[in-house]
């Protein structure tokens, strides 16, 4: 069955580093991988939206990968603030108009001061 | 309106009693997403629409579960005798791409359901 793996429940890191958060997928190839941002009580939003031919998007201080050789994201965020702790939420589609987009666990990062 | 609508924001319920919630997309918004989330963890896909018919029933937990969709608009998701573990927050995310694909999702709020 289709399976999506985010790296880690908890992710901490120091305020300024780079926060590097990890999304593995089995059987499935996906057209679009998304991440989505969940703070405590509210609804997921919408980051970043990748697609199967692109290796690489950018918007401000996030980065995201799509290697679908190792059926693998990357989450990065740059110089990170302690206003970027939320739970990260990544989301794959696939190529047909029927296709459901499925939800990993998510990945809680804190980022402390 | 500006955003998902969901309502209520809170249910408490008793056990074998039937709920319904409701969600409002946004205008014009041809998909539309019932996921479930428990307490820490992530998004359980329940049911997707595409207009008023739904392609994918597949993560429907039994057939206590139910949802329609009207006119292309409001949905809603009816859960027949209620059991505790039907606890958690039920979430509606709405989206323009009309074929289904590469849309970004709006997530209303949520709602909670709390089964004594």
């Amino acid at each position: 069955s289709q399976k999506i793996e985010q790296n880690s429940e908890a992710l901490n890191i120091q305020e300024g580093k780079t926060a590097t958060l990890t999304c593995n997928y089995t059987n499935y190839s996906p057209a679009y991988l998304q991440w989505y941002r969940q703070d405590p009580g509210r609804g997921p939003v919408f980051l970043l939206l990748i697609r199967e031919n692109e290796k690489e998007k950018r918007k401000e201080r996030l980065k995201v990968t799509f290697d679908t050789t190792l059926k693998q994201s990357l989450f990065h965020i740059t110089a990170s603030q302690p206003a970027d702790s939320a739970t990260y939420l990544c989301a794959l589609e696939g190529y047909s108009s029927a296709s459901k987009i499925i939800f990993g666990s998510g990945t809680r990062l804190s980022i402390r001061p | 309106g500006a955003g998902v609508s969901q309502s209520p924001s809170n249910k408490v319920t008793e056990k074998g009693k039937d709920v319904e919630l409701r969600c409002d997309p946004i205008s014009g918004h041809t998909a539309l997403y019932w996921y479930r989330q428990s307490l820490g963890q992530g998004l359980e896909f329940l049911i997707y629409f595409q207009g008023n018919s739904a392609p994918d029933k597949s993560g429907l937990p039994s057939d206590r579960f139910s949802a329609e969709r009207t006119g292309g608009s409001v949905s809603t998701l009816t859960i027949q005798r209620t059991q505790q573990e039907d606890s958690a927050v039920y979430l509606c995310a709405s989206s323009t791409d009309g074929t289904g694909v590469s849309g970004e999702l709006f997530f209303g709020e949520g709602s909670r359901l709390t089964v004594l």
